[in-house]
Order: structure tokens, then sequence, then C-alpha cells
């Protein structure tokens, strides 16, 4: 079965801080993983996927089969960027189910 | 405009009443998809639909049935509604998986 684990609830940042958001994930497959952001009373978006490679925002995220992480980085944190975020797993059929992680809500003070 | 739109926004109802969500998009994508989110588990997949008439059961299925008789619209109903479906309910819709969801903005739920 597949499986993401993202291990901090909470956590926090200074402004101006670089951030580290930790993602594992459990998977038989080629895994084909993403990033969401949920801001403040907003629906979920899209921040990257693993396949594209690009840079949102100035996060980026590796995908690291070895070590089975896709972690979120961004070497500057910005206020703005205070949110929860969902690591998610693609499955392999054709409807492309997602699973996710149980979110870490980020908070960058000011 | 995301292109889906999810009704109600909020709703309050008792124990053991049946309950329909709806989830309503314009972007003519196939697949449909119905998630909770409570806190400390993340988003869970109740249920999924690959097409019209098209659907399978996700990981959380029990006490949830779906409809999906037109391409556009995707019905969640809890069949006798209970105290632990009280949760934020996403739609979400995808044209090909790997690029991704379209979510939409989500209903409140609260069983008393």
């Amino acid at each position: 079965a597949q499986r993401v684990t993202q291990p901090e609830k909470l956590l926090s940042v200074f402004k101006g801080a670089p951030v580290e958001l930790k993602c594992n994930y459990s998977y038989s497959g080629s895994p084909e993983l993403f990033w969401y952001v949920q801001y403040s009373r907003q629906r979920l978006q899209l921040l990257l996927r693993h396949i594209s490679r690009e840079s949102i925002k100035g996060f980026t995220a590796d995908l690291n089969k070895g070590e089975t992480s896709f972690h979120l980085k961004k070497p500057f944190a910005q206020e703005e960027d205070s949110a929860m975020y969902y690591c998610a797993l693609s499955s392999s059929g054709s409807a492309r189910q997602l699973t996710f992680g149980s979110g870490t809500q980020l908070t960058v003070l000011p | 405009d995301a292109g889906i739109t999810q009704s109600p926004r909020h709703k309050v109802t008792e124990t053991g009443t049946p309950v329909t969500l709806r989830c309503h998009q314009t972007e003519n994508h196939r697949y449909m998809y119905w998630y909770r989110q409570d806190p400390g588990h993340g988003l869970r997949l109740i249920h999924y639909s690959y097409g019209v008439k098209d659907t399978d059961k996700g990981e959380v299925s029990d006490g949830y049935s779906v409809s999906r008789s037109k391409t556009e619209d995707f019905l969640l109903t809890l069949e006798s509604a209970t105290s632990s479906q009280t949760s934020v309910y996403f739609c979400a819709i995808s044209d090909k998986g790997n690029y991704g969801y379209t979510f939409g903005s989500g209903t409140r739920l609260t069983v008393v």
C-alpha cells in the first residue's frame, strides 16, 4: 500500500530564514509526487509536481528515491508563505488517485 | 474561476438523516474525486469517478455513496449521517491525473 508521511504537524520559522518541509513516501512502483498548499480559508492549490522540476514561488522539491523523500524547500521564507502544506503521491492506475500526507502547518514569523 | 463548484458551502444536519453534497465542474474533465479533510489525517479519498456512471471506492468509503449521471456532476451522499462524518469535504477534478488536481472550495458539514 502506498503511504505518505509528513513528520511535522507544525513548523515555525522567521522571515528570511530557510525552510524545509519534510515528506517521505512508501510506494513499490515509480512514484509521482506533488506538493499542494492551502492558504487560510482558500481551496487547495497545486504548488509543484516533481515531473516538471519547476520552481513555484521560490519553492523547490527534489525526489530522492534512495531515501524515498520529496522534501519541499525555500531558501528565504516570506510571511505570505504561511499556510498548510500537503505532500501527495499518485497511484499508478488510470484514475491517478492521490494519497495525501497529514499536512504541515507552516508559520513564518515576522 | 477554477471551473469547479461545491454546494452547499456549509451544512448542519442531524444524526441519522441523509445528506447529499454536490460537485459541479465546467472543465469537462474525466476524473472526479471526493475527499474528506480532518485534522491529523490530511485528506482521505472517499470515492472517485473515471467517467459517467463509473465510480469506485476509496480509502474511507463506508457510509458514503456516490453517483455520476453526467460528466459535470458528482454527488456524494451520506446515507445516514453520523457525528464521525463531521468534516470538510473537498471535491477535485482531473483531466490527466499526473498533471495534478483542481480542488473545489469545500463543504463544511456538521452532524449534530
